[in-house]
């Protein structure tokens, strides 16, 4: 079946530190992919989408490039701050389950100033 | 605003009791759903809607019922089956149809956490 993998947190980095929080997928056909960010004690906010091969999303200061080749979706920011500390979740559209999606077990990311 | 509201925040449940969580969106979305997330696991599908009057079982859909009889509501039932249901309970909608939609956003309710005392 469908499945994403991200690497195990928790992230720990120093304000204006390079962030990289890998994400690898399987999925039915060509799926659009999601990164979502959820803060302590609150639902799930999108943060950025890609819909096809070498689309690029972003939203403050986080990128993500869909590599079809590699099936990945890697989050990505040049300097992080403290009010960055969340979860990330990265998430493909399921083709099997109509159009759930499918997560990851999220990775922890945790800015220290 | 629109937005998509559950409640309540906090609910706590003795052993063989049924609790009924409350989702309801105003952003005239056609699809629902719920998640349940576990320290550790992630968001696991319980059950989704796509219509009205219709829906369909997610991956760990045992001791959990849903309704759909308004397009706007979808209430999860956390039965006295479902053996370990202490979790957060997120529900989350979308809209349907046309070329762009395996694109459309999924936005969340803010989360119900439920304890089994």
């Amino acid at each position: 079946g469908d499945s994403v993998t991200q690497m195990e947190g928790p992230v720990t980095l120093s304000e204006e530190a390079f962030l990289t929080i890998n994400c690898t997928y399987t999925a039915t056909g060509y799926p659009s992919l999601f990164w979502y960010v959820q803060y302590p004690g609150e639902g799930l906010q999108l943060l950025l989408k890609a819909t096809k091969a070498d689309d690029k999303g972003s939203n403050k200061g986080f990128e993500a490039t869909y590599r079809k080749e590699t099936t990945s979706f890697h989050l990505e920011k040049g300097s992080v701050q403290v009010s960055d500390s969340a979860v990330y979740f990265c998430a493909p559209r399921s083709g099997q389950a109509g159009t759930a999606l499918i997560f990851g077990k999220g990775t922890t990311l945790s800015v220290s100033s | 605003d629109g937005g998509i509201t559950q409640s309540p925040k906090y609910l706590f449940r003795k052993e063989g009791q049924n609790v009924t969580l409350s989702c309801e969106q105003n952003l005239n979305h056609d699809a629902m759903y719920w998640y349940r997330q576990d320290p550790g696991q992630g968001l696991r599908l319980i059950y989704y809607s796509q219509i009205v009057n219709d829906f369909q079982k997610g991956d760990i859909a045992e001791g959990y019922s849903v309704s759909r009889e308004k397009k706007e509501s979808f209430p999860l039932t956390v039965t006295s089956a479902q053996k370990n249901p202490t979790a957060f309970y997120l529900c989350a909608s979308t809209a349907l149809g046309g070329l762009a939609f395996r694109a459309d956003t999924q936005y969340f309710g803010p989360g119900t956490r439920l304890t089994v005392l």
